[in-house]
């Protein structure tokens, strides 16, 4: 089976910068996505690693490392909008998605 | 061009009913995934199906059923609804089933309320 795990919650300010961790154990590992969900919305991707290291995009950036089976995203910047829930989810070779059960964020002024 | 369209958004049933739940797939994806959403649960997968055939399928009791039609539309069914079935379902579909391309697009998603 796999295991993901997230923190529940995290508090950053405005214009900070913040890190929200993820670390799973999975067979068969082929990729691990990071979306957004707000409130009463849709989860919307954000972004995608397969290889080990840092993927850049604009204010949002996501680390991977297989061998520890971990990965971050980093939000920068940090706006009131990015108030939303983050999740993580890893893809298996065999094509299934399996998320984390998510981190909420909340950016105070 | 239209996204992932869910229907109904909102239900309201009673224990021991049955519901079936409605996914049209972004035009072109061929692989739909239905997902159930719960405050305590996290983001819970159901099944995958690709082609009309389910291809992967979580750990749900056999009442949550499903079903892929020819132009890729998704249907899934759960009968003899519980208190517990209470959650927004949510259908994502992507455009194959590599998982490099894998990039869930979801909707809205219906929100099923068991009384």
């Amino acid at each position: 089976g796999q295991n993901i795990d997230q923190p529940t919650e995290m508090t950053a300010t405005e214009g900070a910068i913040v890190q929200i961790n993820c670390t799973y154990q999975t067979s068969g590992f082929n990729g691990l996505f990071w979306y957004q969900q707000h409130a009463g919305e849709a989860p919307t991707f954000l972004s995608y690693n397969v290889l080990d290291g840092l993927e850049e995009k604009g204010r949002f950036s996501s680390f991977l490392s297989r061998s520890k089976g971990y990965s971050y995203l980093l939000l920068k910047e940090l706006q009131m909008k990015d108030s939303a829930s983050y999740l993580c989810a890893v893809n298996t070779n065999a094509g299934k998605s399996t998320f984390g059960d998510g981190t909420t964020l909340t950016v105070k002024p | 061009k239209a996204g992932v369209t869910q229907t109904p958004r909102y239900l309201i049933k009673t224990r021991g009913q049955q519901v079936t739940l409605s996914c049209s797939p972004i035009s072109g994806h061929r692989s739909v995934s239905w997902y159930q959403q719960t405050p305590g649960q996290g983001l819970q997968f159901l099944f995958e199906y690709f082609s009309e055939t389910q291809r992967n399928k979580g750990n749900f009791p056999g009442r949550f059923s499903g079903r892929q039609f020819s132009n890729s539309r998704s249907e899934m069914n759960v009968s003899t609804l519980e208190l517990g079935d209470s959650a927004l379902y949510l259908c994502a579909s992507s455009l194959t089933r590599d998982p490099g391309a894998n990039v869930l697009t979801f909707g809205a998603g219906s929100r099923l309320t068991v009384l």
